[in-house]
């Protein structure tokens, strides 16, 4: 069945540092790969997505690459703020014959000034 | 256009009393799934559902929790005689068309449960 590994959290950073969360996923087929952020208090909501190989989805100085060959979709930003202090969920679409998308178990983010 | 909406935002009840949270989707959006979230812990699965049918309900526990979406009306998670392990947020997010390339769940605010 699909699953998704992201690296545990929380990670740390201060104001402007680079940013990596590391996602990889097993999957049967070619699913479409998400990243959704979660805001205290909140539900989650779509952050960028990919749906082929290669294809990069990019929203507010994020960006995650859809990697066949290594089956990753790394989030990525050059220089992190105190507002994206969040938790990041790595997700694949639904596929192989289910309705169900995988989530991850989610990376918590903070940001200090 | 307003996005999906859930209530109650936060729910208190006692050890035995039933818990009744509901989900509006999204205008346009027939595909309503269910999910848990505990502290410090990921986003659990519990149920997916179409109007007036449960297409997959492998992640609900098998006694005191249902679920339904009827023609009409909002989607109800409702879950009897609740325990304190049943605190927790539950999330509810809607789709248009779960088999296509690229499609979004979009989610609500979700319903935070404590039980005393």
């Amino acid at each position: 069945g699909n699953s998704v590994t992201q690296m545990e959290g929380p990670v740390t950073l201060s104001e402007e540092a680079f940013l990596t969360i590391n996602c990889t996923y097993t999957a049967t087929g070619y699913p479409s790969l998400f990243w959704y952020v979660q805001y205290p208090g909140e539900g989650l909501q779509l952050l960028l997505k990919a749906t082929k190989a290669d294809d990069k989805g990019s929203n507010k100085g994020f960006e995650a690459t859809y990697r066949k060959e290594t089956t990753s979709f790394h989030l990525e930003k050059g220089s992190v703020q105190v507002s994206d202090s969040a938790v990041y969920f790595c997700a694949l679409g639904p596929g192989g014959g289910s309705y169900i998308p995988t989530f991850g178990r989610g990376t918590s983010l903070i940001v200090h000034p | 256009n307003a996005g999906v909406m859930q209530n109650p935002r936060h729910l208190v009840r006692r050890r035995g009393q039933e818990a009744r949270l509901r989900c509006s989707p999204m205008k346009g959006h027939s595909h309503v799934y269910w999910y848990r979230q505990l502290p410090e812990e990921g986003l659990k699965f519990m149920v997916y559902l179409q109007k007036e049918n449960i297409i997959d309900e492998s992640g609900m526990p098998k006694e005191r929790f249902s679920a339904e979406f009827p023609k009409e009306g909002p989607s109800i998670l409702r879950i009897q005689q609740v325990v304190r392990g049943d605190s927790a947020a539950y999330f509810c997010a809607s789709s248009q068309s779960p088999a296509s390339p690229g499609e979004t769940q979009y989610f609500g605010p979700g319903t935070r449960l404590l039980v005393l």
